[in-house]
């Protein structure tokens, strides 16, 4: 059964400081990885997407990483903002282009 | 460019009763999808249009869940008659030719009492 995982579940940090979220996943064969970034009260807006050849992406403060071999991929904030308190979601899209979606991390950027 | 919009942004009915949701996707998107997100879980396909056509529907719960795309442009998602275990979060997306570069609506929020 294809299964997104994500920790931590809710994370709450001081404006300025660095985070990041991880998601394993089951899915398999593997097509891209997606993380979205979901404000309350909206769509999901895409992140970053990542396919099997790429262990990297940035936008902006955020940086994804893909790990194929180990199934892992890794959303990192950099000096986070009171903007980016949000859900993070990773996606992963495996043979179909049906999507699994894991639950999220919710964060807290703190003043 | 107007984004993907989902009208109601919220609706309360009872148990039994019919609602119909509707999206716009974005002008020029062939790509439609409906998915769910039911409280403390995560989102979840229900299914997919190629312009008007159904390309998949395997996440659909039950018949009681009927989608339809006249014409290829906006979608909607009819629940007949709905039950308590419908009520989530019902977002859109859609997408042009690369169907993994989606783009989500704000949601419809139901609650079924």
């Amino acid at each position: 059964k294809n299964q997104v995982e994500q920790s931590p579940q809710s994370l709450i940090i001081l404006e300025g400081k660095n985070c990041t979220l991880q998601c394993n996943y089951t899915v398999s064969p593997f097509s891209n990885l997606r993380w979205y970034k979901q404000d309350t009260g909206r769509g999901p807006v895409s992140l970053t997407i990542m396919t099997f050849s790429e262990n990297t992406k940035s936008n902006g403060r955020y940086t994804a990483t893909l790990d194929a071999d180990t199934k892992q991929s890794s959303l990192h904030i950099t000096a986070s903002q009171l903007s980016d308190s949000a859900s993070y979601i990773c996606v992963v899209s495996g043979g179909s282009y049906i999507p699994t979606f894991g639950r999220g991390t919710s964060l807290i950027v703190h003043p | 460019e107007a984004g993907v919009t989902q009208f109601p942004s919220h609706s309360v009915i009872e148990k039994g009763q019919t609602v119909t949701l509707r999206c716009d996707p974005i002008s020029g998107h062939d790509n439609l999808y409906w998915y769910r997100r039911v409280m403390g879980k995560e989102i979840k396909f229900l299914l997919h249009f190629v312009k008007e056509s159904k390309q998949d529907e395997s996440g659909m719960p039950n018949n009681r869940f009927l989608a339809e795309r006249t014409g290829g442009t906006y979608s909607t998602l009819k629940v007949q008659p709905a039950e308590l275990e419908d009520s989530g979060v019902y977002f859109c997306a859609s997408s042009q030719a690369r169907v993994w570069e989606q783009y989500f609506g704000p949601g419809t929020r139901l609650t079924v009492t």
